[in-house]
Order: C-alpha cells, then sequence, then structure tokens
C-alpha cells in the first residue's frame, strides 16, 4: 500500500461543476501539499497546510489529521482546470512523498 | 525573480554517456531538491540539500547518479555511465525555511537515454 493514496485516478467534468480531490495517507505527517501539473509538465504549488482550511479564488483545500485525509475542492470548474493534481506528504524533514496524481479534465 | 532555472530543458543521449543535469534555485532559498518523474513511478525524490550539505540522499537509486551543491546557487545532478531506464522528466525545487518550505519547482528537463 502507497504511503499517499489519491482519488479518483481520472475525473472528468463539465464546466461549472463543484469538484472534489481525496487524498489519504498512513504516516503522521508535517504538513500536507497540494500541487499542480499542465500539461506543458510545469509544477506549481497551490497549498501547503498542516491544519484546517486554505482558500485560494475558486480552489479550497481541507485536512484532517485525525483521519489523515486531505480534500481539494474546485468550485465553478474551468477548462482551464484541466490539469494533473498531486498530493503530497511531509513526514520526516523537508522530504516530500507524492501521490499517483489525479488527471482532470474539464470540458467546456 | 526568475524562479528557479533549469538547463538543458531536453537532453537526449546514448546509453553509456555521461550526463549533467544544473539547477539555479531562487535567490534566499536555503533549500534545494532534486525530483524524478516517471509514468511508471510518479514523482520521486531523489536528494535534497539544505544551505548547500546533502541532508537526504536516500531516494538516489545507485552509484551512477550523484548531485553536488558547491555554492547557493547553483546544484549539479549528474549521471555516469547513463541507462535508457533513466529517462524521465528530473525537476528542480527551491524553498525557503522562513516561508514554511513552499517548494517552487523548476521547468524541468525531459531527459531521454537512447
Amino acid at each position: 500500500k502507497n504511503e499517499v493514496e489519491q482519488s479518483p485516478q481520472n475525473l472528468t467534468a463539465q464546466e461549472g461543476e463543484f469538484i472534489t480531490i481525496n487524498c489519504s495517507y498512513s504516516v503522521g505527517i508535517s504538513a500536507l501539499h497540494w500541487l499542480q501539473q499542465h500539461p506543458g509538465g510545469g509544477i506549481v504549488s497551490l497549498f501547503m497546510l498542516s491544519s484546517g482550511k486554505k482558500k485560494h479564488g475558486r480552489l479550497i483545500a481541507t485536512i484532517n489529521i485525525q483521519e489523515k485525509h486531505s480534500s481539494l475542492h474546485i468550485t465553478a470548474s474551468h477548462p482551464r482546470d484541466s490539469a494533473v493534481y498531486i498530493c503530497a506528504v511531509q513526514a520526516s524533514g523537508s522530504r516530500l512523498t507524492f501521490g499517483e496524481g489525479t488527471q482532470l479534465t474539464v470540458n467546456p | 525573480d526568475a524562479g528557479v532555472i533549469q538547463s538543458p530543458r531536453h537532453e537526449v543521449t546514448e546509453m553509456g554517456q555521461e550526463v549533467t543535469l544544473r539547477c539555479k534555485p531562487i535567490s534566499g532559498h536555503d533549500y534545494l531538491f532534486w525530483y524524478r518523474q516517471t509514468m511508471m513511478r510518479g514523482l520521486e525524490l531523489l536528494i535534497y540539500f539544505n544551505n548547500n550539505v546533502p541532508i537526504d540522499d536516500s531516494g538516489m537509486p545507485e552509484d551512477r547518479f550523484s548531485a553536488k551543491m558547491p555554492n547557493a546557487s547553483f546544484s549539479t545532478l549528474k549521471i555516469q555511465p547513463s541507462e535508457p531506464r533513466d529517462s524521465a522528466v528530473y525537476f528542480c525545487a527551491s524553498s525557503r525555511l522562513a516561508t514554511n518550505n513552499e517548494q517552487f519547482f523548476g521547468p524541468g528537463t525531459r531527459l531521454t537515454v537512447l
């Protein structure tokens, strides 16, 4: 079993839909990261959180430390949100362990 | 700031050749990370440095891989000799402890070993 499990692996939505991507992990962590990788390959850090909730524009990330679970929500999804979303946990030191990613496609 | 800079962006080489990938972190960042991304294994940490000192190299696959950080503004990842299974995208990222170590990624180097 991987230390970081994401679901779903693939997600197709219609423009405007509310989207949720889930991440579960099995180790104690100091922080959890959500990353976005666009079709061109570049990786952008969206959120880093260790408790509660963070919001940036249409993106919301939540984490439940007791349940070892995090969710990334996208409100009013848009085709430009199409990308791979990667969850990563920071356990010891600054080392990140990554999930396999969720491929999101938003159709117009 | 220009962000994390990596070179080359693409590298095609033949098996057995030496490959050197380069990274310039964001100025003022005290952590530097090297990652590898493949279809089979996804993103993996290879090694990271803090203040130019290697902290965790447990992800370096074998002795053919080596990484150096001679100063705060430059790091290299070397593969010698290269093998086809080393074909991947190699990312460099940097972060600063003062901002909770949010990592900023470079554009990556796509390596193809024939």
